[in-house]
């Protein structure tokens, strides 16, 4: 079966970088885009962006870029989320998840992992 | 970037009612539209896609319809397991956004 599995809940200072990773089981990784979404608590989903783990394109929303780098090693179905230079605003569960087309982008997400709690606090 | 807008943002609902949520586009989005649903502390369950298409293992009971800008998620009988928060979602243009949610809450 599917599966996403993230790494466990982080507590950064602000400042700091964070790294998240998903873990991919039950399907051919390269196949499958990976989209990394977050929820700030209390709040709905913001779409960060995406990575197709067989070229390594990757697309950031703009509110992003310069702060988030998505990467991916292929040899252990991981996609991993890092982002840098953290505020409090930053707090938030963030999400991988699988789009849902076979070898082509659709933008839908089937499949997610569990979360990650990142809090950042002084 | 594409706004979606959902109403209500939220309702009191009992077992057995019939709940419709809509969602607005700021611009037609063809029939490019998701539903998802989320519990307290769980990931978002992707429901419905292309505006009515069922995602597999999806209950009947779950229906959507719509094109252009609105769109309406129904569930015909509201059973105890679907009370939870509800999200469209666009995918006609990147970046992908979603609504601000509809929790469906017990009367």
């Amino acid at each position: 079966q599917v599966q996403l599995v993230q790494s466990g809940a982080e507590v950064k200072k602000p400042g700091a970088s964070v790294k998240v990773s998903c873990k991919a089981s039950g399907y051919t990784f390269t196949a499958y885009y990976i989209h990394w979404v977050r929820q700030a608590p209390g709040q709905g989903l913001e779409w960060m962006g995406r990575i197709n783990p067989s070229t390594g394109d990757r697309y950031y929303i703009q509110k992003f870029q310069g702060r988030v780098t998505m990467t991916r090693d292929t040899s252990i179905s991981t996609a991993y989320m890092e982002l840098s230079s953290l505020t409090s605003d930053d707090t938030a569960v963030y999400y991988c998840a699988r789009d849902f087309l076979f070898e082509g982008y659709s933008g839908s997400e089937d499949y997610w992992g569990q979360g990650t709690l990142v809090t950042v606090s002084s | 970037d594409i706004q979606m807008t959902q109403s209500p943002s939220s309702l009191s609902v009992s077992v057995g009612d019939r709940v419709t949520i809509t969602c607005r586009a700021s611009e037609s989005i063809s029939r490019y539209l998701n539903w998802y649903q989320q519990k307290p502390g769980k990931a978002p369950k992707f429901l419905i896609y292309t505006a009515s298409s069922l995602q597999t293992g999806v209950p009947s009971r779950f229906s959507g319809s719509g094109s252009g800008t609105d769109f309406t998620l129904t569930i015909s009988s509201l059973q105890p397991e679907d009370f939870a928060t509800y999200y469209c979602q666009q995918t006609y243009s990147t970046p992908q956004t979603f609504g601000q949610g509809t929790k469906v809450e017990i009367k």
